[in-house]
């Protein structure tokens, strides 16, 4: 079992629809949570961070975060075609040195 | 400069060559990381810096070797590569390794690596 799984995808949304991109994690040890976008051939930058369980917003991003079942979920409002990139979940102990990151999901919003 | 930076940004060398990759942050961060991601596949952690000492080591080949003389600079000396080891090489930093926001790792823009 992966430590963070996603589905690899691609996904496709219409534009103007909510992308829902969801992330499972084995370590229940697991105390914080990052979405991070990745364009083609560009570095990770951070969209979201979670600690504790529920929902976090911010603009047209929300992060849904549910530790008992090891579950962290990001939702997109109003998918613009700018919003396509490759998304990484990543999770880490609050012991430990590194974050696990996911293999990450493409999205593709279709006009 | 702000945030994250890495030089240079393009590197092509052959298998007998030595280069260095270099990183800085201007975020006053305590630990610093080397990742590498290759075509199709996750990033893979190579090395993770706190405090300047090397706490993490990811198996790497020895031809790859991290220093980190201060908590805002580091490099990783390339020596005798393969041509399997051309990929994107990310930098990142963080305040320091041990919960909450802290633990945000911010990226630099990567070194892209061609190994021929």
């Amino acid at each position: 079992q992966k430590e963070v799984e996603q589905n690899s995808g691609p996904l496709s949304v219409p534009e103007g629809a909510i992308a829902s991109l969801n992330c499972t994690y084995s370590d229940r040890g697991s105390q914080s949570f990052f979405w991070y976008r990745q364009y083609s051939g560009k570095s990770p930058e951070l969209i979201m961070s979670i600690y504790s369980n529920g929902d976090k917003e911010d603009g047209r991003f929300t992060a849904q975060l549910n530790k008992a079942s090891q579950y962290v979920s990001l939702l997109i409002r109003d998918s613009q075609p700018s919003d396509s990139a490759t998304y990484l979940c990543a999770v880490k102990r609050s012991s430990a040195s590194k974050i696990i990151f996911g293999s990450g999901t493409r999205l593709s919003i279709r006009p | 400069e702000t945030g994250v930076t890495q030089t240079p940004r393009h590197l092509v060398m052959g298998m007998t060559n030595k280069k260095s990759l270099k990183c800085e942050q201007h975020l006053g961060h305590n630990a610093m990381y080397w990742y590498k991601q290759s075509a199709k596949k996750p990033l893979e952690l190579m090395f993770v810096y706190s405090l300047e000492e090397r706490v993490e080591n990811n198996s790497v080949p020895s031809r790859f070797s991290p220093e980190c003389p201060n908590s805002s600079h580091l490099f990783l000396h390339l020596h005798t590569l393969q041509p399997e080891d051309s990929a994107l090489y990310l930098c990142a930093s963080s305040q320091a390794p041990g919960g909450g926001a802290g633990d945000t790792q911010y990226f630099g823009p990567g070194t892209r690596l061609t190994v021929l």
